[in-house]
């Protein structure tokens, strides 16, 4: 399935560099969002973006950056990360943003921060 | 603190049995709901949704009581392709509030 698909899939970066997620969606959709799973925690909303305007912010620190440049793309940009940073980090995207709308998930970048 | 708590099992049950997931929500103004399931190391993926007294699917239906804020989710005839972790998920404006999840393992 190629509805959502993110790169890199894999990421090892240490605490002092800088790199980006990035999530494309196929669907037409109007909504994108961030998600972080953590081992034994459940997924954690980080943004959400309607028609590339950021909606909501979960109060996720300021090393993580995203942007939305039109409302098939998302990025991530992190920087100075702590180990407890790394997670999987999920893109989904729906139809419209809102509690009716099915969210699809990509495939997730599973990051580790030495 | 909106939460959605769901017990993390795992349920272990043999093919051609049924299971059932409870699921309980904090946020009363929840609008919708939803179950999903994750293999593992693969992304979630909708299996239902539910915004108002149930819903039905095949071998799979989820009930939703308002009143005593639970949600859950009946799986009939299981088969082995079941196995996988169950999501369960609140949704308001833009928030979904997801669940640990429920590990389950169908056997042979």
């Amino acid at each position: 399935e190629t509805g959502v698909t993110q790169t890199p899939r894999h990421l090892v970066m240490g605490m002092t560099n800088k790199k980006s997620l990035k999530c494309e969606q196929h669907l037409g959709h109007n909504a994108m969002y961030w998600y972080k799973q953590s081992a034994k925690k459940p997924l954690e909303l980080m943004f959400v973006y309607s028609l590339e305007e950021r909606v909501e912010n979960n109060s996720v620190p300021s090393r993580f950056s995203p942007e939305c440049p039109n409302s098939s793309h998302l990025f991530l940009h992190l920087h100075t990360l702590q180990p407890e940073d790394s997670a999987l980090y999920l893109c989904a995207s729906s139809q419209e943003a809102g509690a009716y709308n099915e969210q699809f998930f990509g495939p997730g970048t599973r990051l580790t921060v030495l | 603190r909106k939460e959605v708590e769901q017990d993390p099992g795992p349920f272990n049950v043999p093919e051609g049995a049924t299971v059932a997931f409870n699921c309980t929500y904090s946020n009363s103004a929840s609008q919708s709901f939803f179950w999903y399931r994750q293999d593992c190391r693969k992304e979630p993926k909708l299996l239902m949704s539910v915004y108002s007294s149930g819903n039905e699917d095949g071998r799979f239906t989820a009930q939703l009581n308002r009143a005593s804020q639970y949600i859950s989710l009946l799986i009939r005839d299981s088969k082995l392709s079941d196995s996988a972790t169950y999501l369960c998920v609140g949704a308001g404006s833009y928030q979904l509030t997801f669940g640990k999840g429920t590990k389950l393992s169908v056997i042979p």
